[in-house]
């Protein structure tokens, strides 16, 4: 069954450096893919999500990430990292419909 | 427009109390799921309806969690018999799929900021 392994619980940058935060997929077919970020005391809103149609997918706030399928990786970067990003960051595939989300990154950006 | 509603935002029950949680989905939005994320977890998928519809129930964790959305809006989660392992946060998402017939997997869920339940 599809499922999500993030490696990483937590990753600290320095504001302006690039961030890069790890997405491994196990599956047996080309899965669909997201990334959600969660700021604190609220829900998640989706970054951006790979449906096949193109293996490097821009998300919101100058996002992306790169489906590389010899790797089953779904990397999220964001090139100069701003305080506004320090969040929860989670990978998710569908299952039926449902999603199944990795264990969460926690990104902190020191000034 | 209006994102996905949910009432109470905190919540924090005695031990052996009921608990009703509400969503408010995006209006039109067909699909409506229930998570339920524990501290410093990813969200854990409870249940999924389509309409008034619950088409996949797996992930209520026992007989104590029940839910509803008898008009095929506004959606209820219960708790019966709160335990201290029912603390966490219940979140609430909703889905308007491209096509009924099909399985939504793309589709983009819009979630609410979700019901933080505390049982002391």
């Amino acid at each position: 069954a599809q499922s999500v392994t993030q490696l990483g619980s937590h990753v600290s940058v320095s504001e302006g450096a690039l961030v890069l935060l790890r997405c491994n997929y196990s599956s047996s077919v080309p899965p669909y893919l997201f990334w959600y970020v969660q700021y604190p005391n609220q829900g998640l809103q989706l970054l951006l999500k790979y449906t096949s149609a193109a293996t490097l997918v821009k998300g919101i706030n100058d996002f992306e990430a790169e489906f590389k399928k010899s790797e089953t990786s779904f990397h999220l970067t964001q090139p100069s990292a701003h305080m506004s990003d320090a969040a929860e960051y989670f990978c998710a595939t569908p299952r039926g419909g449902k999603l199944i989300f990795g264990q969460g990154t926690e990104l902190s950006v020191k000034p | 427009g209006a994102g996905v509603s949910q009432s109470p935002r905190y919540k924090v029950a005695k031990r052996g109390q009921d608990v009703a949680l509400r969503c408010d989905p995006i209006s039109g939005h067909v699909s409506l799921f229930w998570y339920q994320q524990a501290l410093g977890q990813g969200p854990e998928f409870l249940t999924y309806f389509q309409n008034e519809a619950q088409l996949d129930k797996s992930g209520l964790p026992s007989d104590r969690f029940f839910a509803e959305r008898p008009e095929g809006s506004v959606s209820t989660l219960k708790i019966q018999r709160t335990q201290q392992e029912d603390s966490a946060v219940y979140l609430c998402a909703s889905s308007r799929p491209q096509g009924l017939a099909r399985v939504p997997s793309t589709d983009t869920q819009y979630f609410g900021p979700g019901t933080r339940l505390t049982v002391l």
